[in-house]
């Protein structure tokens, strides 16, 4: 059974550093075209897409967003870690994190996301 | 960036009702459209993907079509638990998002 859950803190000031863990099981992000997607919500608006991390180190970000964003992986600890700098209140959103089995696929498991709000 | 465009923005409906959420994109995507229902406090579910495939475990009631710019989800007889909020998503050029249609109860 694969799942995905997102950590990290509920509260972080403006111009900080975010820093978001998804744990993984059921999958490994070694085996061919596997991949780990970064989404986020914020209230009452639409899903965004933030970042993909693929098997082989590939990685991708929203061209919004790229400069701020940073994505890597431990596959020894099963884990893909977003960082978003320079924090601000528009970036108050749940994070999702969600695996894809390749490139030119959708997401097929979703974590349940982690509430992030950006206040002073 | 392509953009997606779904409508309608919220879908009153009845058990047993059929009914379809159309989404749009900005250029053509070819087949590369998948739709997600989420319900609230949980992540979106995948349940149709390349415009019409339906994800493994997806009951058949559940149906997508369309090709290049235009695209439909249908239900064909709304049963309790289908009652959530529903996500196109183009997976053509990087990834993008309708704005989501919330199915309520009529």
């Amino acid at each position: 059974q694969v799942t995905l859950r997102e950590s990290g803190p509920a509260l972080v000031k403006p111009t900080q550093t975010l820093t978001l863990t998804c744990t993984f099981s059921g999958f490994s992000l070694d085996t061919s075209t596997m991949c780990v997607s970064w989404i986020r919500q914020p209230p009452g608006k639409a899903l965004e897409w933030l970042a993909r991390i693929d098997w082989d180190d590939d990685k991708y970000y929203s061209s919004s967003l790229e400069t701020r964003l940073t994505i890597s992986k431990d596959t020894s600890k099963n884990q893909v870690v977003l960082t978003m700098t320079n924090m601000d209140p528009v970036d108050t959103a749940t994070y999702y994190c969600a695996r894809l089995r390749g490139v030119g696929r959708p997401f097929d498991v979703w974590g349940q996301g982690t509430m992030v709000t950006v206040s002073s | 960036d392509i953009q997606m465009t779904q409508s309608p923005s919220t879908l009153s409906a009845s058990v047993g009702d059929r009914v379809t959420i159309t989404c749009r994109a900005s250029e053509s995507i070819s087949n590369s459209l998948a739709w997600y229902q989420q319900k609230p406090g949980k992540g979106p579910k995948l349940l149709i993907y390349k415009a019409s495939s339906l994800e493994s475990g997806v009951p058949s009631r559940f149906s997508g079509s369309g090709s290049g710019t235009e695209f439909t989800l249908s239900i064909s007889s709304l049963q309790a638990e289908d009652f959530a909020i529903y996500h196109c998503q183009q997976y053509h050029d990087k990834y993008s998002f309708g704005q989501g249609t919330t199915l309520a109860i009529k």
